[in-house]
């Protein structure tokens, strides 16, 4: 079973919010983790967006709206991605990435469908 | 403005060696770790390895242990990697990336990456 867990793929429309998971592996407590998100669209590379350890510990990336934000959801072990006021730009691969014994691993990745 | 750019990426045979540079600038480069991630065509993306500030820690993901070699030239503001006995796994668009936060060696800006292919 992989370290991180993201579903392949989501769809919203322009305008809703969209909520992204990146579930951690049973055994693997979410809470003392920072999660970092990062977007990808075609043909280019990953750009940061923020991390999330709690609301004491995030960080925004440079130049990031605010209308993307992190959370957790401590009962299903994950981190979050919200969304909000989405737009058609938005439409990306995103990744969930954590620092897991001596190694950094990401999330296999969700597509994101704007339509 | 952080500035990454690969180079050394190319066609070679399983089993033969290549080496990646990355140049950066406009940050000041001694002071941050730094990352090598790699995407396969079509695939998520991969954490290769990566080098403390002063090159004294190195991390690496499993699959390239032994095999691959990260080094760092503060002096030249320049990333390396040395990746000998290769595979066509190791396939990939390969990303320097720096950490531009200083607590964290999270990959944070990123090159555009340079091709690496391995195929007989």
């Amino acid at each position: 079973q992989a370290v991180l867990t993201q579903p392949s793929s989501l769809s919203a429309s322009p305008g809703a919010s969209a909520s992204l998971t990146c579930t951690l592996r049973s055994g693997i407590n979410v809470g003392p983790y920072r999660i970092y998100w990062y977007q990808q669209k075609p043909g280019s590379p990953p750009q940061y967006l923020l991390r999330y350890k709690s609301d004491s510990d995030k960080q925004q990336g440079s130049g990031v709206p605010s209308r993307f934000s992190g959370s957790k959801d401590a009962s299903a072990n994950a981190g979050i991605l919200l969304i909000s006021g989405l737009q058609s730009e938005d439409e990306a691969d995103y990744y969930c990435l954590i620092w897991h014994s001596s190694a950094w691993v990401f999330g296999g990745g969700t597509k994101l469908t704007v339509l | 403005e952080v500035q990454l750019v690969e180079s050394g990426g190319g066609l070679v045979q399983p089993g033969e060696s290549l080496r990646l540079s990355c140049a950066a600038s406009g940050f000041t480069f001694s002071n941050y770790w730094m990352s090598w991630v790699r995407q396969a065509p079509g695939k998520g993306l991969e954490w290769v390895g990566n080098i403390k500030e002063d090159g004294g820690e190195k991390y690496y993901v499993d699959s390239v242990k032994g095999r691959f070699t990260i080094s760092r030239d503060n002096a030249k503001n320049s990333l390396y990697m040395q990746m000998n006995s290769l595979r066509a796994e190791d396939t990939a668009v390969y990303f320097c990336a720096s950490s531009d936060l200083s607590d964290t060696s999270a990959p944070i800006g990123w090159g555009q990456g340079t091709l690496v292919t391995v195929s007989s």
